[in-house]
């Protein structure tokens, strides 16, 4: 089984800070996926990387797919209290004719106002 | 308005007794799946089905079972629920044959086994 260990776990900070969340794995994805979950709601699709070194941005976030595809980061800038939730990274394998999703283990990111 | 409903949204049971959590999308989506989160642990895949018919196992099987009879409902089995089947629950479904499309989700449902 594939692991996706994501970093920090917990992350807690001021609002109009700037923070970084890893999504580190020993394995290469096909694609990578970042999904927001705030509470009592099911994750919803940020965005997907498909091309190693692809850099997307999203209003006031950055993702990037490192170039060996294992990796990805997604970064803040000036986090606002909306941002609140818990992120999670998701690699997709391709392989055998069978595609597979695995989740990241998740940071669950406070922004204090 | 396009989603996946998944009823109950919270449950408490005993150990052994039966229960079916039901998940329903109107998206006419083929991919349909069951994960289960668990603090530390991550979304982690029970049962998936490509369509109609065909279910598979995930990352976590044991101790449930599914259904596809239709292309919009895809229960989910505990036929004698334990306790370390305590959990949150979501189902999913993408309307791409693999899983490069997104994937909406439901909004979860809290199971309890005493």
């Amino acid at each position: 089984t594939q692991l996706l260990e994501q970093s920090p776990q917990f992350l807690s900070i001021q609002e109009g800070e700037n923070l970084t969340v890893y999504c580190n794995s020993s394995s290469v994805f096909s694609s990578l996926q970042w999904y927001r979950q705030e509470p009592g709601e099911g994750p919803v699709l940020l965005v997907t990387v498909v091309t190693g070194g692809e850099v997307k941005k999203l209003k006031r976030l950055t993702f990037q797919f490192g170039d060996a595809r294992k990796d990805s980061s997604l970064h803040i800038t000036a986090a606002q209290p909306g941002d609140t939730g818990l992120y999670l990274c998701a690699g997709v394998d391709v392989g055998f004719g069978n595609e597979k999703l695995t989740f990241g283990t998740g940071t669950r990111l406070t922004i204090i106002p | 308005e396009a989603q996946v409903t998944q009823n109950p949204r919270y449950l408490i049971t005993v150990t052994g007794k039966k229960l079916t959590v039901t998940c329903s999308q109107n998206m006419n989506h083929e991919y349909m799946s069951w994960y289960r989160q668990d603090p530390g642990l991550g979304l982690r895949q029970i049962y998936y089905s490509m369509n109609v018919e065909v279910t598979d196992k995930g990352d976590v099987p044991e101790g449930y079972k599914v259904s596809r009879k239709e292309k919009r409902n895809f229960p989910l089995i505990l036929e004698s629920p334990s306790p370390n089947q305590t959990s949150l629950y979501f189902c999913a479904s993408s309307g791409l044959a693999g899983l490069t499309g997104e994937l909406f989700f439901g909004e979860g449902s809290r199971l309890t086994v005493l």
